[in-house]
Order: structure tokens, then sequence, then C-alpha cells
């Protein structure tokens, strides 16, 4: 079964850490994506990347960053957490062009405190 | 122009009834319209998508309606079911270009009521 795995279901980190959220994708997709879903606001792309070392800004890429050094793994970072960053984070995979699905990862819930 | 409109934000629907969520859009490159459904502690998941050379398509008690001189389209649930409480996303994207990504709606909330 093809999967997006991210690395943490829940995690919690103080005010001014740096941290890191890993998705990892077993489909050989170019394609992957990280948004945050908060209530009544959808989801958000934050960052999106097209291939190995090639990353492009989404529509809130302030306050994150973004790894792509392997095909099937796709980093998010936030240099220094902050408290309206508390989210869920949700990354995903496709494969090249618009007219594929995107496979989800479960989500990683951060909160910072 | 880039954005797709979704409405309403919650529903409510009483097991058996018929659940509509209608999403509206101005691109007329978009040329693929997927639906998504999220369950709760789960990322969503592709459901029904629909290109706009034909205005119907049926999956199950699942049924998009695509209206293309109207620039809308819609999710119909028939005989809906507690099972299908969850997020429903509709979606857009132009095909043509290959780096183009999926432009989301808003997101519904449904709720059936056993």
């Amino acid at each position: 079964d093809v999967k997006v795995t991210q690395s943490s279901r829940y995690l919690v980190k103080r005010t001014g850490e740096k941290v890191f959220l890993e998705c990892v994708q077993d489909m050989d997709h170019e394609n992957m994506f990280w948004y945050r879903q908060d209530p009544g606001l959808g989801l958000r792309l934050i960052y999106f990347s097209y291939d190995v070392k090639m990353k492009e800004k989404g529509d809130i890429p302030e306050g994150y960053s973004v790894s792509r050094e392997k095909k099937e793994r796709f980093s998010l970072i936030l240099e220094s957490a902050s408290t309206n960053q508390t989210s869920m984070y949700l990354c995903a995979s496709s494969l090249r062009g618009g007219a594929y699905g995107y496979t989800f990862g479960s989500g990683t819930r951060l909160t910072v405190v | 122009q880039q954005q797709v409109k979704q409405s309403p934000q919650s529903l409510i629907v009483q097991k058996g009834g018929i659940s509509i969520i209608n999403c509206a859009y101005e691109n007329t490159a978009f040329d693929y319209f997927p639906w998504y459904q999220q369950f709760p502690g789960k990322g969503p998941a592709l459901l029904i998508a629909i290109r706009p050379d034909v205005s119907e398509k049926k999956e199950g008690r699942f049924t998009i309606s695509f209206n293309k001189s109207a620039k809308q389209f819609s999710l119909h649930i028939m005989d809906s079911q507690p099972g299908d409480s969850a997020t429903y996303f509709c979606a857009a994207s132009n095909t043509m270009d290959s780096n183009y990504q999926l432009i989301w709606g808003a997101g519904t909330k449904l709720i059936i009521k056993p």
C-alpha cells in the first residue's frame, strides 16, 4: 500500500525552538507539498517541491523553510517556533502534472507553547 | 482568478438525505476538478474527480455535477450515512501546466445525523 509517512502525529515545542517536521513517500513521486490546516481556513500551502533540491514558496512561507535532499523526503523547518504556528501540518505528494491525485500523510498536530 | 470558492462551510443532514456541497471558480484554464474527503485525524483522500468534457460523474452514492458555463461544480451525496461525516474539499487545476498545483476550496464540514 503506497503511503506518505509523517514522522510524528503530535508534537509540543517551546517558543523559539527550531522544529523539524519530516515527511517520506514511497511512491517515487516528483512533487511534494507542505500544507497547514486551521479551522475555517482550509488547506494553505506553505512550500512545495518539484524535484530534489528544488523548492517553491507557497501562499504562507513566512517563518518556514524546507529541505529536499532526496526524492522521497521533504522536510519542513520552523526556524524559531511561535505560538501562531500551532496547527495541523499535512504533507502530500503527487506525480508531476496537474491531473494527478495527491496522497496525503496523516498529519502532525504541532502545539507551540 | 486563482480562487476556488466552496460553500457551505458546514452542513448538517439527516441520515438518508442528500448532501450538496458547491464550488465555483474563475480561471477558465482549470480542467480538472477533484473532491477530497477527510476524516478526523487523517489526511484528505481523493474521493472523485471530473473533467469539463462531461456534465456529471457518478461513483456509488457520490456524484459530481459540472456546469462549465456557470463555472460551478458540486458534490452530491445520496442516501447520506453517518459514516459520510467528514470534511470535504473541492479543488481545481490546469492539467496543461506540468507544474501546476491543485487550488483548494476552504472545505465543508459535513455531519450526518442518525
